[in-house]
């Protein structure tokens, strides 16, 4: 059962353009979303997270948006860089409760940007 | 201020071995997480520790283990080690692992096992 899906393995945009990845949920008692960029053999690097009591994060080139109704979130990276390009995870954690120090990961979407 | 150190960076082992994996995490940090991420399953959780003891398990047979000191660095075992524990191997460190409040995990670099 994969609770957080990114459905789209693969994204490919041109540079300056806007880049949207997307995430979805079905566990409704997440309430802290995360997204991660990766390169191969790296850890993750954190990006920037929202809490389910709010609709919008933003840091920088990076947007967050959370749809809470639709358990839908995604990440809005304008404009666009080659550096950009790796792997973004997604990530979902409940806090309280007794899922201590558990994130709960997307497959991730590779992200290409061309120059 | 440091990030999460993992050591070592990569190991091989053969079947059967058993194999300890290091991460001394944020200062401050009490709450160490591993993950193991391997192509075909992804991002898999492990286990958490907090205040040297594990509050939160993943679905992983009992080979795999841990521990966490008293200066919240922390060690995993895998013991009788198959072929498809070749993997790379995360720890993350967070100031409380979300129990009271929403909090960040930073990750380290990982080790990269495999197993021959």
């Amino acid at each position: 059962d994969q609770q957080v899906k990114q459905n789209s393995p693969s994204l490919s945009v041109q540079e300056g353009r806007i880049s949207i990845l997307n995430c979805d949920y079905t566990n409704s008692m997440f309430d802290y979303f995360l997204w991660y960029k990766k390169y191969p053999a790296e850890g993750p690097t954190f990006l920037i997270s929202i809490s389910s009591i709010k609709d919008k994060n933003e840091d920088g080139r990076f947007t967050v948006f959370l749809n809470k109704s639709a358990k839908h979130l995604s990440l809005h990276i304008v404009p666009s860089q080659p550096g950009d390009s790796a792997v973004y995870f997604c990530a979902a954690s409940e806090t309280g409760g007794t899922s201590y120090g558990k994130l709960t990961f997307g497959q991730g979407t590779i992200l290409t940007v061309h120059p | 201020k440091a990030g999460v150190t993992q050591t070592p960076r990569y190991l091989i082992k053969t079947r059967g071995q058993q194999v300890t994996l290091s991460c001394s995490p944020i200062s401050g940090h009490r709450s160490v997480s591993w993950y193991q991420q391997t192509p075909g399953q992804g991002l898999q959780f492990l286990f958490e520790y907090f205040s040297e003891t594990q509050r939160n398990k993943g679905n992983f047979p009992g080979r795999f283990s841990g521990r966490q000191f008293s200066n919240s660095r922390s060690e995993m075992n895998v013991s009788t080690l198959e072929l498809g524990d070749s993997a790379l191997y995360l720890c993350a460190s967070s100031v409380d692992g979300g129990g009271v409040r929403n909090t960040e995990a930073f990750f380290g670099q990982g080790t990269r096992l495999t197993v021959v």
